[in-house]
C-alpha cells in the first residue's frame, strides 16, 4: 500500500507563473489536507477536501490559491501568478475518515516550491 | 483560535541519555487530541505519539512518552535512551475533536544527538 504521493518533490517557478502541486492520497483515503511550511516554521493548515468537495478552506489565502479533489485523480493545489513569498514546502495529508484523532493522518513528503 | 507554543528552538542530547521537549497550547475546548511529529531531513512527517485529552493516562510508544498536564495545557515529549536516528525537527500539534486532522502546529524544536 503506497503512502501519500506528492509530485513533484521540487518545483521551480518564475514570478508570475503558475504552480500545480499534486497529491495522491493513500488507497482508500477520501479526505485530503494541504499544509504549507515556510522556512524555519511549523506547518500551517490551508484546506481540507473530500472527493469533489471543499470542506474547510479557512487557511487558504484569498487570492491566487485554489484546491480541488476530483472524483478521479489526485488532489491539486494550484497557485496562480506566484510570488517569492510563496516559496515554501507544501504538504499533503490523507485520512480514511474525517480525522477524529483515532485515525492517523498520513503525510506525503512534500513539494518544495521555489519562486525565482 | 488554538495556539501551540514550543519554546525550545534547539535541544541537544547525548546518545543513550534522556531528553524532554516542551510544548504548551491554548484552547477553550475540553475534548481534543495532541500529537508529536518528527521531521527528519527527508522532510517526511512521521507521527511519534498521540494523546487523547479525555485520557488521563500518559501515552507511551517504546522510548517515547509524554507528560500531559491538561490543567496546565502542557504536553511534553520525553525521549529515553536517545539514538542518533532521533535527530530531527520535532513538532507538537493540536487537533480539535472531530476534525483532528486539521492540525495546529508549533514552530518546532530541532533535536541534535551527540556521541
Amino acid at each position: 500500500n503506497a503512502g501519500v504521493m506528492q509530485n513533484p518533490r521540487h518545483l521551480v517557478r518564475r514570478r508570475g507563473q503558475e504552480a500545480r502541486l499534486r497529491c495522491s492520497p493513500m488507497k482508500g483515503h477520501s479526505h485530503v489536507y494541504w499544509y504549507r511550511q515556510l522556512p524555519e516554521e511549523g506547518l500551517k493548515f490551508m484546506v481540507y477536501l473530500q472527493k469533489e468537495n471543499i470542506i474547510d478552506e479557512s487557511g487558504m489565502p484569498k487570492e491566487r490559491f485554489s484546491a480541488e479533489f476530483p472524483k478521479e485523480g489526485p488532489s491539486i493545489l494550484r497557485i496562480q501568478q506566484v510570488v517569492r513569498g510563496d516559496s515554501a514546502a507544501y504538504f499533503c495529508a490523507s485520512s480514511p475518515v474525517a480525522g477524529n484523532g483515532n485515525t492517523e493522518a498520513f503525510f506525503g513528503q512534500g513539494t518544495r516550491l521555489t519562486v525565482v | 483560535a488554538q495556539t501551540v507554543t514550543q519554546s525550545q528552538p534547539e535541544m541537544s542530547v547525548q546518545e543513550a541519555e534522556t531528553v524532554t521537549l516542551s510544548c504548551t497550547y491554548d484552547t477553550s475546548e475540553s475534548d481534543y487530541y495532541l500529537f508529536w511529529y518528527k521531521q527528519p531531513p527527508s522532510r517526511q512527517m512521521i507521527l511519534v505519539i498521540r494523546q487523547e485529552a479525555y485520557k488521563q493516562q500518559n501515552a507511551t510508544e517504546n522510548r517515547f512518552s509524554v507528560n500531559f498536564q491538561k490543567a496546565a495545557k502542557s504536553f511534553s515529549l520525553k525521549i529515553s535512551d536517545s539514538q542518533l536516528g532521533d535527530a530531527a525537527m520535532y513538532f507538537c500539534a493540536y487537533g480539535a475533536f472531530g476534525t483532528a486532522s486539521k492540525l495546529t502546529f508549533g514552530t518546532g524544536t530541532r533535536l541534535q544527538v551527540t556521541l
